[in-house]
């Protein structure tokens, strides 16, 4: 079965420095990957995916991501943050076909000090 | 494109009503959505699969007489719970997998139910 293991709950990051959130999936054929960001009480906004090709991959607002198949990780990363990038942060393993589910992980909660 | 249309966005309701949630593809055909629930500071968990024209497929431990899914065209899905308790008050999303893009997935903007 898939999974996703995010290891940090929650992050604080002061304005400015960089950011790198990790993401570990476990799945049994090539992933299709993502991270979404929520800030409170909305729905999810797609940063980035990975499908295939290029193993870096550039995101919205600056954010990107990194497939690195031999250690089953997507982190996301941003060389700068800002203090609107506060919300949480939700990695996201599917497969590349059909009409399979996305599986979620457990969210890492970025909070920015100024 | 690409857009699911999903609402309302927040509904309060009296413990032992039901509750419908309607969300809409836009501008595709969504012949798979997907029913999430999310409480309070976690994640996303899967509650069904519909497929349209067909039944809704359940996760474990989701009652299916409770949380009753149609998706009787290719536009609409819903989401009805029904004799709500303050135990299902949470947040529902729902998405479709969209068969452009390279298969990517829409979300909608969600609904967060509070049950009294």
């Amino acid at each position: 079965a898939q999974s996703v293991t995010q290891p940090d709950i929650h992050i604080t990051v002061s304005e400015g420095a960089s950011l790198e959130l990790r993401c570990n999936y476990s799945y049994g054929a090539t992933p299709y990957l993502f991270w979404y960001v929520q800030s409170p009480g909305q729905g999810l906004q797609l940063l980035l995916k990975y499908f295939s090709g290029d193993t870096l991959v550039q995101g919205i607002k600056g954010f990107e991501a990194e497939f690195k198949r031999s250690q089953s990780s997507f982190n996301l990363r941003k060389p700068s943050v800002h203090w609107s990038d506060a919300a949480e942060y939700f990695c996201a393993v599917g497969a590349n076909f059909g009409n399979e589910k996305l599986t979620f992980g457990t969210g890492t909660r970025l909070t920015i000090i100024p | 494109g690409a857009v699911v249309s999903q609402h309302p966005s927040r509904v309060i309701c009296k413990s032992g009503t039901s509750v419908k949630i309607e969300c809409r593809s836009l501008d595709f055909q969504a012949t798979t959505m997907f029913w999430y629930r999310q409480f309070p500071k976690q994640s996303l968990m899967l509650m069904a699969t519909s497929n349209e024209g067909s039944k809704a497929t359940y996760e474990q431990g989701v009652e299916k007489d409770k949380f009753l899914i149609n998706h009787a065209s290719l536009t609409l899905s819903t989401l009805t719970v029904t004799s709500a308790h303050p135990e299902d008050s949470s947040f529902y999303i729902c998405s479709a997998r969209i068969r452009e893009a390279n298969y990517g997935y829409t979300f909608g903007s969600g609904t967060r139910l509070t049950v009294v």
